[in-house]
């Protein structure tokens, strides 16, 4: 079974400008979630989906980050402008239904905003 | 807020003898909790999780211990290999929350 798959791994960026992150989930998971992982931290969630709609996103800067998920399957998480605090590695992870099943992660996109 | 942690931040151990990593939790209304094991470059991997109701779980080579009392748990891995060395974290959950991932613990196994 193929797992969470992220690209890019790696994007170095200046502050101010924009970047976006691509996930595409094991194939018949309806949930997605977006983490950032800030070095020596652990993962924080930034948003939850249940298929193409938006569970949670409290915890999500709306200001510079958005995210989508358009028709259930791929997802992708945009910074604009980026910040030096954004420097993280931004985590996909996908479960079959809902929070309590088991969430499989990606390897991740390390960002660093120079 | 609610917050899970942990005690050691780094554990080095004999490569054969037993690890103990800690977590401490805050929220006692967490009904279940995950301990993941993250190597180096990739994203967090289950290792085993535990329900409230109860107070031990035993995987392979893997032992999580729950006690409500002292808001506390705790992972034991068995007979420490070198391909045990990641960083652990625990992370706690209440019933229609998001996931709350401690700081997480690196264990080195020496040989």
């Amino acid at each position: 079974e193929a797992g969470v798959a992220q690209s890019p791994r790696y994007k170095i960026i200046e502050k101010r400008q924009s970047v976006a992150f691509w996930c595409n989930p094991i194939s018949g998971h309806a949930t997605l979630y977006w983490y950032q992982q800030i070095l020596g931290q652990g993962p924080k969630l930034l948003i939850q989906f249940q298929n193409n709609g938006v569970v949670d996103d409290s915890q999500l800067p709306k200001d510079r980050f958005s995210a989508e998920r358009l028709k259930g399957v791929d997802s992708t998480l945009k910074i604009q402008p980026a910040k030096l605090e954004d420097s993280a590695v931004y985590l996909c992870a996908s479960s079959f239904q809902g929070l309590r099943n088991e969430q499989f992660f990606g390897p991740g996109t390390r960002l660093t905003v120079l | 807020g609610e917050s899970v942690g942990l005690h050691l931040p780094t554990l080095s151990v004999q490569e054969g003898d037993n690890s103990i990593i800690n977590c401490a939790y805050s929220n006692s209304a967490s009904d279940y909790f995950i301990w993941y094991k993250q190597e180096s470059g990739k994203g967090p991997q289950f290792i085993i999780d535990i329900r409230s109701n109860m107070d031990k779980r035993q995987g392979q080579r893997v032992t999580v211990l729950l006690n409500k009392t002292v808001k506390h748990l705790s992972l034991q891995i068995a007979a420490t290999q070198p391909g045990d060395s990641a960083v652990y974290f625990c992370a706690e959950n209440h019933y229609g929350q998001n996931f709350v991932f401690g700081p997480g613990t690196r264990l080195s196994a020496l040989p």
